[in-house]
């Protein structure tokens, strides 16, 4: 069984570039969840996407903006790049059953860290 | 409302001593708790959850948690610790929407 895996590990960007971080699901997952993991701060819910719909998003501008493909991989897009996104992304992916319930285990990957100079 | 605070940013034990990370919650919500471990340069991994069925959890590892609804707590302990224990534990709860708040993490240093 093939665990979650992200690309790229490290990525550096410049101020108001664009950058998209991509993330394979793990086996069988439907769903996968982006969080942004600033430095010694625990992380933080940016999205959810189940079935390749956007179901539930945290407390991030519209410049963060997402995708799931057919095979349940996704893509996280930042544009207007600012000096604060400078963190580790993290992909999850889970199993959900009957619909999204948020309770399901959630197996994470392990990160791409950006940083914007 | 929901959020976790974890009380400690760093612990450290001796090898071999009790392993005690401390976790309060808040809620709206019955919760759904969890506790996660990281370790340098990956990424998370679950050790525990506790979802309203046994109050004392037990995971991976040898730790466990126990779930003190009075107290809104979910400390995570473990009776021994050991070098390979060292790492970022983070506890998280999840309302029951579609995602996990987490806390700002403890970090735990293990002594030889």
């Amino acid at each position: 069984e093939t665990g979650v895996t992200q690309s790229p590990t490290h990525l550096i960007k410049t101020r108001g570039q664009q950058v998209t971080l991509r993330c394979s699901s793990q086996s069988g997952h439907n769903t996968v969840s982006w969080y942004q993991q600033a430095l010694g701060q625990g992380p933080q819910f940016i999205f959810q996407y189940y079935r390749e719909e956007e179901n539930g998003r945290g407390n991030f501008p519209p410049r963060f903006s997402g995708l799931q493909f057919p095979n349940y991989s996704s893509e996280l897009n930042v544009n207007a790049l600012e000096l604060d996104d400078s963190a580790l992304y993290l992909c999850a992916s889970s199993l959900e059953g009957s619909g999204p319930t948020g309770r399901d285990e959630q197996f994470f990957g392990p990160g791409t860290r950006l940083t914007v100079l | 409302a929901q959020s976790v605070t974890q009380l400690g940013s760093h612990v450290s034990v001796s090898e071999g001593a009790l392993v005690l990370l401390r976790c309060n919650y808040s809620s709206s919500v019955p919760p759904y708790l969890f506790w996660y471990v990281q370790y340098p340069n990956q990424g998370l991994q679950l050790l525990l959850k506790y979802t309203s069925a046994a109050t004392l959890v037990k995971g991976i590892n040898g730790f466990e948690a126990e779930f003190k609804k009075s107290e809104t707590s979910f400390h995570l302990t473990k009776p021994s610790a050991h070098m390979s224990d060292a790492a970022e534990y983070f506890c998280a709860v999840s309302p029951g929407a579609n995602n996990l708040f987490f806390g700002t993490g403890t970090r735990l240093t293990v002594i030889p």
